[in-house]
Parts: C-alpha cells; sequence; structure tokens
C-alpha cells in the first residue's frame, strides 16, 4: 500500500493528451513539491517533472504538471510511442520524515 | 552530473545482511545541500525508498525498515553504502544509489538485483 495514490493503468492513442493523478495527503502533497519519475522497461527510473513544473535539461514541454492542495497531476500531450512507460509520482512527507511514492502508472500508447 | 555505479553481491542468504555499495564519480560526495539515497523495487512492483544520507552522516530512513538500515558514507573513497539485516525472500529486489538534491532523486544508478535465496 503506497502512501501517494495512482491508477495502475492508463492509455491514449498517438497524439493524446493523457493525464495522471496522484492522490496524496497535507503532510506530504499538501505541504511539499511533488516529482514525477519515467521508467522505460528494464530502465531506472528518470526524473521528468521537478518543482514547480520544472523539467531537467532534455525533457520536452509535452511534459508538465499541476498540484492543488494534498493532489497533483502529470500531464502527457501528443502522446508518442515512446511515452509507453510507468510513472511513479513522489514527494517528501513530514510526518514520516522520508520520501513517499506513489504505487505507479503504466501507460500504454494503443 | 554525478554517476552512480551499484556493486556487491547478487544472492544473500535468508537472515544474513545484505550489503551493497554506491561509488560515485563526476562529482564530489561531500558536495554542500545533496543527499546520497537508496531506492529499491522488487520484481514487477513500484519503487520504495529506503533512506538518504549527507556527507557528515546524517541520516533519513525510512520507518518500515528503520529498524534493519543503515547506510554509512566514506568521504575518502567517494562512497556510500547500505547494510540491511535480517533480510527476507521479501527483501528481493533490484536497489537504486541516487543522489537525493533535499528529497529529489536526479540522479539514479542503473541499478543492481539482489535476491534473497538459499
Amino acid at each position: 500500500q503506497s502512501v501517494l495514490t495512482q491508477p495502475p493503468s492508463a492509455s491514449g492513442t498517438p497524439g493524446q493528451r493523457v493525464t495522471i493523478s496522484c492522490s496524496g495527503s497535507s503532510s506530504n502533497i499538501g505541504s511539499n513539491i511533488v516529482n514525477w519519475y519515467q521508467q522505460l522497461p528494464g530502465t531506472a527510473p528518470k526524473l521528468l517533472i521537478y518543482g514547480n513544473n520544472q523539467r531537467p535539461s532534455g525533457v520536452p514541454d509535452r511534459f508538465s504538471d499541476s498540484k492543488s492542495g494534498t493532489s497533483a497531476s502529470l500531464a502527457i500531450s501528443g502522446l508518442q510511442s515512446e511515452d509507453e512507460a510507468d510513472y511513479y509520482c513522489a514527494a517528501w512527507d513530514d510526518s514520516l520524515d522520508g520520501v513517499v511514492f506513489g504505487g505507479g502508472t503504466k501507460l500504454t500508447v494503443l | 552530473q554525478p554517476q552512480l555505479q551499484e556493486s556487491g553481491p547478487g544472492l544473500v542468504k535468508p537472515s544474513e545482511t545484505l550489503s551493497l555499495t554506491c561509488t560515485v564519480s563526476g562529482g564530489s560526495i561531500s558536495s554542500n545541500n545533496y543527499y546520497w539515497g537508496w531506492i529499491r523495487q522488487p520484481p514487477g512492483k513500484g519503487l520504495e525508498w529506503i533512506g538518504s544520507i549527507y556527507y557528515s552522516g546524517v541520516t533519513y530512513y525510512s520507518p518500515s525498515l528503520k529498524s534493519r538500515v543503515t547506510i554509512s558514507v566514506d568521504t575518502s573513497k567517494n562512497q556510500f553504502s547500505l547494510k540491511l539485516s535480517s533480510v527476507t525472500a521479501a527483501d528481493t529486489a533490484v536497489y537504486y544509489c541516487a543522489h537525493d538534491n533535499i528529497g529529489t532523486i536526479d540522479y539514479w544508478g542503473q541499478g543492481t538485483l539482489v535476491t534473497v535465496s538459499s
């Protein structure tokens, strides 16, 4: 049981816009930044979005995030086949004094 | 940007201690304001944060693993290490070492699979 809640799966067709939700509480998403990670099959996770919708160098602006209260969302526009991966949200938790992850969402590009 | 490489046994017996080392290159492990952490991922499952350490030795551990985990740092070798005691099959996972930018894991090692089995 993960501290942050994500849907186990999501899907879309090429060119579509998809969103992945991440629900938490006042001790994590409600009071700290949310980070998003992309994990391609057989590889280590990669930081996708951090802080307030910041993208590391090389991450296209098709990826964006938003936060409201104790929930956050990752949006992928112009969906491409190479976006097929697992996506994880994460945040610092003030009560647990540590990083908490969502359970991950498997994105399928149809 | 730092590069991280995990090393250690790929097979550990139940009840024994899992030991892994992460070697950091491309940057000093003593850099201010950065932590160094461990995350694991059981086969087919999600990510679990284990803990992080500052170069001075200050540590943060996952409450669920705290009683069994020790993370240490060796600044002279630019390495940090993980020890997990009394392992069971549930500790079988890919273990990643990572650069922890105050709660944002921004650089990851490639990961190493550790299997707990007799």
